[in-house]
């Protein structure tokens, strides 16, 4: 069975910075290309950034909202994919899912999320 | 960038229903288009891939259609437990997922 479960989430001032962690099982994660979604409170989903497998060269790419404040890490040998963000806005302000895809263009399994809250 | 279009935006059906939600994309996508179900306080779900493909293990009443610019989801019988939002999703090689903005169904 696939597992994603996320943890890190919490409560961070604007400017400040938060690891997001992801362990994942039941599924070849060293293969597999990873992505970030997030859902802001009663608002809907926007993508964060996907990570490559490091055989298809482990390239990281992210949406605009976050591009050069947020960065992507993977450690297959800990099947754990990581969420850094840093510089943060209160409109960052969201649930942040860990996704597995099975296929470049979807976002096949999903973790639980976790709350990340941006206030002073 | 290419923007997704959904209507309604919510919508009241009865048990048994026949229940389509639309997607409009703002230029051609081909059939890059997908469809997620979210219930209430619950991590969404892939329902169905490139336009009209069904992920292993969800009910046939569920299915898509389209091509080019316009795309729809359908229940051709609404159940209780398909309470829920439902996102049409585009993805293109920059690469950029681009969510729609969610259809809420509600039961009548």
């Amino acid at each position: 069975e696939v597992q994603l479960v996320e943890s890190g989430g919490g409560l961070v001032k604007p400017g400040g910075s938060l690891r997001l962690s992801c362990a994942a099982s039941g599924f070849g994660f060293s293969g597999t290309w990873m992505s970030w979604v997030r859902q802001a409170p009663g608002k809907g989903l926007e993508w964060v950034g996907r990570m490559k497998s490091k055989a298809s060269g482990g390239t990281i790419d992210c949406g605009a909202p976050v591009k050069g404040r947020f960065t992507m890490s993977r450690d297959d040998e800990k099947n754990t994919l990581y969420l850094q963000m840093n510089s943060l806005k209160t409109e960052d302000t969201a649930v942040y899912y860990c996704v597995a895809q099975t296929r470049a263009g979807t976002f096949d399994f999903w973790g639980q999320g976790a709350l990340v809250t941006v206030s002073s | 960038d290419i923007q997704m279009t959904q209507s309604p935006s919510s919508l009241s059906a009865s048990v048994g229903d026949r229940v389509t939600i639309t997607c409009q994309a703002s230029q051609d996508i081909n059939k890059n288009l997908n469809w997620y179900q979210q219930k209430a306080g619950k991590a969404p779900e892939l329902l169905i891939y490139d336009t009209s493909n069904l992920k292993t293990g969800v009910p046939s009443r569920f299915s898509g259609s389209g091509s080019g610019t316009v795309f729809t989801f359908t229940v051709s019988s609404l159940q209780p437990e398909d309470i829920a939002t439902y996102y049409c999703q585009h993805y293109d090689n920059l690469p950029s997922y681009t969510f729609g903005q969610g259809t809420t169904l509600e039961i009548k």
